[in-house]
């Protein structure tokens, strides 16, 4: 199993262009989560899913969207980059939310110019 | 507010010693408590989930203790090794419906030779 998958690994973006975080999990999960970590905080909600065609905003939506078209997919979708976007995003995946511990993708760093 | 601070913020130590990192949270109604390791450029990776009974709970050389009256928890590693060195994040889950996961800052770990 590859787990949860997320590319680009590295993206460098210029203020005012979109783009899109893929996110892709193999393991059949529900609930799926987007995440954003800066240096000295711990990681903070952007959006999440509960299944798909279920979407749910997080503490900092903002500037992000996202879709669940199949159980697979969670894409995140910048809608005009902006320096303070510029962070390491992390995406989740989970059988439940309850007791089942959260299997997170490896990141994609991005920097906004 | 919830909040979870984790302590020291580093720490280093050398091969084969034990350490301890702490967690105190703020975290209300509680749900579970989780620790996750972090490789440096890889997304957090489980190592122990404790609900409001469990006080301890092991996985290998690594040792997650949980106070719930006093709101503390603990991540015990024993004769560290070198594959040891990452951050070590503290997450509360707080039982309401929804995703509320609450992420610690991390303690850095350096393991030496």
């Amino acid at each position: 199993n590859a787990g949860v998958t997320q590319t680009p690994k590295f993206q460098v973006l210029k203020t005012g262009q979109s783009m899109t975080l893929q996110c892709a999990q193999d393991m059949n999960h529900e609930y799926m989560s987007w995440y954003r970590q800066d240096p000295g905080m711990g990681l903070r909600l952007i959006h999440y899913s509960v299944g798909a065609g279920i979407t749910d905003q997080g503490e900092v939506p903002n500037g992000y969207n996202v879709s669940r078209s199949t159980t697979e997919d969670f894409p995140l979708r910048l809608l005009s980059a902006a320096p303070s976007q510029t962070s390491v995003y992390f995406c989740a995946s989970s059988q439940t939310l309850s007791n089942q511990p959260q299997h997170f993708g490896d990141g994609t760093r991005l920097s906004i110019l | 507010k919830n909040q979870v601070e984790q302590s020291p913020q580093s720490l280093i130590i050398l091969e084969g010693k034990n350490c301890t990192l702490q967690c105190n949270y703020t975290v209300s109604p509680f749900s579970n408590l989780r620790w996750y390791k972090q490789d440096t450029g890889r997304g957090p990776v489980s190592l122990t989930i404790m609900t409001f009974s469990e006080n301890t709970k092991s996985n290998g050389r690594y040792t997650a203790t949980l106070d719930a009256d006093t709101k503390q928890s603990s991540l015990h590693i024993t004769a560290s090794q070198l594959s040891d060195s990452a951050s070590y994040i503290c997450v509360v889950s707080a039982s309401n419906y929804g995703q509320n996961f609450v992420f610690g800052p991390g303690t850095r770990l350096s393991v030496l030779p």
